[in-house]
């Protein structure tokens, strides 16, 4: 069955540039989760939706940092001005109501010249 | 806060020798304990969730275990299939992950 899909799965960025990475969750999950993962480290929450609502925000970084997901489905997450220490791999994961299990993209890695 | 730490790093086994992976954690009340396998340039894949101490769950030649404050990753006779980073995470929805645990297994 299909997984969390992400993309780009690579992207390449000059710093000050804005950038937009997208999620598609698994089909009927209703949990959508961001992460943030540095090389070498664990993953680190960015945040979290249920439907469409934003339930927590506690991990963006920044205010150079917004998520979406306007559909209860797809979500983007937007990094504005990027900096070189937003270089990373963003994760996207998504989980059913019924259980709190989370299923990972494949991430898509960023990097910022 | 969550915290969690694991131990050790890196792990270099030969095929067939047994070994465990451990997660120490420091939580205000344990909602879930996870274990996710990582593999090179992919996401974390899931493998287990414990709840409550005492609690044990086995998949093909893994077992985790969980006490009030670690688990264990057995790893049973493996096989280089079994090689890559190891994840231990606490939380519901906002899942604290430890460093990780780099195995590798050779032939």
């Amino acid at each position: 069955g299909a997984g969390v899909s992400q993309s780009p799965r690579y992207k390449v960025a000059k710093r000050g540039q804005d950038v937009a990475l997208r999620c598609d969750p698994i089909s009927g999950h209703v949990s959508l989760f961001w992460y943030q993962q540095a090389l070498g480290q664990g993953p680190e929450f960015l945040t979290y939706f249920q439907n469409e609502a934003q339930l927590d925000k506690s991990g963006l970084p920044s205010d150079r940092f917004f998520a979406e997901r306007p559909e209860g489905s797809v979500s983007t997450l937007k990094i504005q001005r990027t900096q070189q220490e937003d270089s990373a791999v963003y994760l996207c994961a998504s989980s059913s109501l019924t259980t709190n299990e989370q299923f990972f993209g494949p991430g898509t890695r960023l990097t910022v010249l | 806060e969550d915290q969690v730490t694991q131990s050790p790093e890196a792990l270099r086994l030969q095929e067939g020798e047994s070994s465990s992976l451990n997660c120490s954690y420091t939580v205000s009340g344990l909602r879930g304990l996870f274990w996710y396998r990582q593999d090179p340039g992919k996401g974390p894949e899931f493998l287990f969730t414990l709840y409550s101490a005492g609690e044990e769950k086995e998949k093909e030649r893994l077992k985790a275990t969980l006490t009030k404050k670690e688990s264990f990753l057995h790893i049973t006779a493996p096989k280089p299939e079994d090689s890559a980073t190891y994840l231990c995470a606490v939380g519901d929805y906002k899942l604290s992950f430890g460093a990780g645990t780099t195995v590798t297994v050779r032939a």
